[in-house]
């Protein structure tokens, strides 16, 4: 049973445009979502996170949209530079919980210079 | 960056021999964990420690071990090792102030093929 689902396996762009990586969850409870990006032979690294008290949560060029009824969140990357190109991985928690993290399966980003 | 470290990087080994993955920290956190990340499954937790002895299992536990008998030292286990369990090993940990919150800090992974 995946909780956590990219049905994206991969999403290609043009430099400078944006990035729209997308994920979707089953467990309502879930109140945490984090996104970690991962370069090949590296360990991921977090991104952005946001809690499910809000719909949405910026960060320079990364903002992370909750839209907590359909039970789906975003990344958006604006502009996407050829350097955000690695795996993109959505992961969400219950904080009751504690760090057990659940992944989807992730999304190789592309950006094309 | 996270003071992790992973070893071996890459091991290659047959069916029914017995494997350990060492994951050492030098930031002195609580929390650890082992995840693995195969291709259409994202990454999946094993086993994590909240404290020294203190272990539990994850969502994929089967034919795996844990000790944590230092702080700073997880160690994950394969008794007899089989070719389902080729994948690539990720250790992390969390501090206490980012428990609730999820995030972590992952070490550069261990490649493992059981031939």
């Amino acid at each position: 049973d995946q909780q956590v689902k990219q049905n994206s396996p991969s999403l290609s762009v043009q430099e400078g445009r944006i990035s729209i990586l997308n994920c979707d969850y089953t467990n309502s409870m879930f109140d945490y979502f984090l996104w970690y990006k991962k370069y090949p032979a590296e360990g991921p690294t977090f991104l952005i996170s946001i809690s499910s008290i809000k719909d949405k949560n910026e960060d320079g060029r990364f903002t992370v949209f909750l839209n907590k009824s359909a039970k789906h969140l975003s990344l958006h990357i604006v502009p996407s530079q050829p350097g955000d190109s690695a795996v993109y991985f959505c992961a969400a928690s219950v904080r009751a919980s504690g760090s057990r993290l659940t992944f989807g399966e992730g999304t190789q980003l592309t950006v094309n210079p | 960056d996270a003071g992790i470290t992973q070893s071996p990087r890459h091991k290659v080994t047959e069916t029914g021999t017995p494997v350990t993955l060492r994951c050492h920290q030098t930031e002195n956190h609580r929390y650890m964990y082992w995840y693995r990340q195969d291709p259409g499954h994202g990454l999946r937790l094993i086993h994590y420690s909240y404290g020294v002895k203190d272990t539990d299992k994850g969502e994929v536990s089967d034919g795996y071990s844990v000790s944590r008998s230092k702080t700073e030292d997880f160690l994950l286990t394969l008794e007899s090792a089989t070719s389902s369990q080729t994948s690539v090993y990720f250790c992390a940990i969390s501090a206490i102030r980012t428990r609730n919150t999820g995030e972590l800090f992952f070490g550069e992974g261990s490649r493992l093929t059981v031939l």
